[in-house]
């Protein structure tokens, strides 16, 4: 399934480098959204966008900074980052309406700080 | 608080039938997903319940009961491509975000088919 890209699918930066994560969802959905996937730990839902609004911000330090400019795009920008934040970030969309419709994901951009 | 509990791991012989078990404690819950994940690649949708009772979709079923917080995933003829890791998700709705929901997510069940 194509629905949504991330770019790039790798990434090694230093913990002083500042970097863009991309996603692009062609689904027609209303809501993105980024988790953090580590090692032996469940997916942790970072960022929520519904039209382009954020509306949930999971407890997500500072380096992390999202944004929305459209219903198809959203960026994750990563500044300062520290080891611990090395993970695979996953980027999904979805149709938030009266229907139970899933979320569906990016494969994914694999992250590792030097 | 909001916690979801699968098995780590489990094995199972190609042909065979495994059931992959699920429980959660959420607050606002608003519907379970199943989703199935291969290494290096994005999870993929298996299947949704809302009402308790059992859904079917080719090999894959999902039950959920809402009373005791329990679901399961069954997988029939299992097939060497089913080595995966398996993810039950709940989905509850945000209080201020309009229709939007939010996914909770358990560790994931990797799942080895042998031969």
């Amino acid at each position: 399934e194509t629905g949504v890209t991330q770019t790039p699918r790798h990434l090694v930066m230093g913990m002083t480098n500042k970097k863009s994560l991309k996603c692009e969802q062609h689904l027609g959905h209303n809501a993105m959204y980024w988790y953090k996937q580590s090692a032996k730990k469940p997916l942790e839902l970072m960022f929520v966008y519904s039209l382009e609004e954020r509306v949930e911000n999971n407890s997500v330090p500072s380096r992390f900074s999202p944004e929305c400019p459209n219903s198809s795009h959203l960026f994750l920008h990563l500044h300062t980052l520290q080891p611990e934040d090395s993970a695979l970030y996953l980027c999904a969309s979805s149709q938030e309406d009266s229907s139970n419709q899933p979320q569906h994901f990016g494969d994914g951009t694999r992250l590792s700080i030097l | 608080g909001q916690n979801i509990d699968q098995p780590t791991e489990m094995t199972a012989t190609e042909g065979a039938i495994v059931q992959i078990n699920c429980t959660y404690q959420t607050s606002g819950f608003n519907g379970l997903f199943w989703y199935q994940q291969h290494a290096g690649e994005a999870p993929t949708f298996l299947s949704y319940n809302v009402l308790d009772g059992l859904e079917e979709k080719g090999r894959f079923s999902s039950f959920l009961s809402r009373s005791k917080g329990y679901s399961y995933l069954l997988l029939k003829e299992l097939q060497m491509k089913d080595s995966a890791s398996y993810l039950c998700a709940v989905r509850s709705h945000l209080p201020y975000g309009g229709a939007t929901n939010k996914l909770i997510f358990g560790t994931g069940t990797l799942l080895a088919v042998q031969p």
